[in-house]
């Protein structure tokens, strides 16, 4: 059963890099069957898919993240991180990694990671 | 992109209704549809896959239909438990993955 815990920073400041790590258990991130997927939540608003990325280490972006957006995968760890630079107050989220069996539906998900942008 | 159309945004209903939430995509999408339930705090739940095929653990109740670009997903007899959010979410191949707007299931 494949399980999924974000990590990271909980404040960031405004026009710096905002780091996630989705640490992975049930599965290697390697294994090929499954791609790795980060999506956010602001406060009282809907779910947004940030990206993905492959055992290959081949990445789909959300086109409107991404100039700023990269997702990267740690096999020596079995993690996979995100990086979002130039973050404003619009970055304010709850920040979720998710897993997906390849070409199909995200599951499992990770309980959130809530990262607030602010000086 | 595939856009999503969810709606209503907003549905008021009682225990034991019966209520239908419809998610509309821009372009085909065969039956490559999910929906998730979503309490507050807590990460979405799937519930239906396949556009109809019912996660497993999740009560008969609720049922999923629909393929190219129109979806349903219904609940047949409202419990306490199924007051929540509600989205539905594309994974067409080759596609970047969009969710609908979300649906907010309240007690009336």
């Amino acid at each position: 059963q494949v399980q999924l815990q974000e990590s990271g920073p909980g404040l960031v400041k405004p026009s710096q890099t905002l780091s996630l790590a989705c640490s992975v258990s049930g599965d290697s991130i390697s294994s090929g069957n499954r791609y790795w997927s980060w999506i956010r939540q602001p406060a009282g608003k809907g779910l947004e898919w940030i990206g993905r990325i492959y055992a290959s280490g081949s990445t789909d972006y959300n086109p409107s993240l991404e100039s700023r957006v990269t997702i990267s995968l740690d096999t020596s760890k079995n993690q996979f991180s995100l990086n979002l630079n130039s973050v404003t107050d619009a970055d304010t989220a709850l920040y979720y990694c998710a897993s997906a069996p390849l070409g199909t539906w995200l599951d499992p998900w990770g309980q959130g990671t809530l990262v607030t942008v602010s000086s | 992109d595939i856009q999503m159309t969810q709606s209503p945004s907003t549905l008021s209903a009682s225990v034991g209704d019966r209520v239908t939430i419809t998610c509309r995509a821009s372009q085909s999408i065969s039956r490559r549809l999910a929906w998730y339930q979503q309490k507050p705090g807590k990460a979405p739940k799937l519930l239906i896959y396949a556009a109809s095929s019912l996660e497993s653990g999740v009560p008969s109740r609720f049922s999923g239909s629909g393929s190219g670009t129109e979806f349903t997903l219904t609940i047949s007899s409202l419990q306490p438990d199924d007051f929540a959010t509600y989205y539905c979410q594309q994974y067409n191949i080759y596609s970047p993955v969009t969710f609908g707007q979300g649906t907010k299931l309240e007690i009336k």
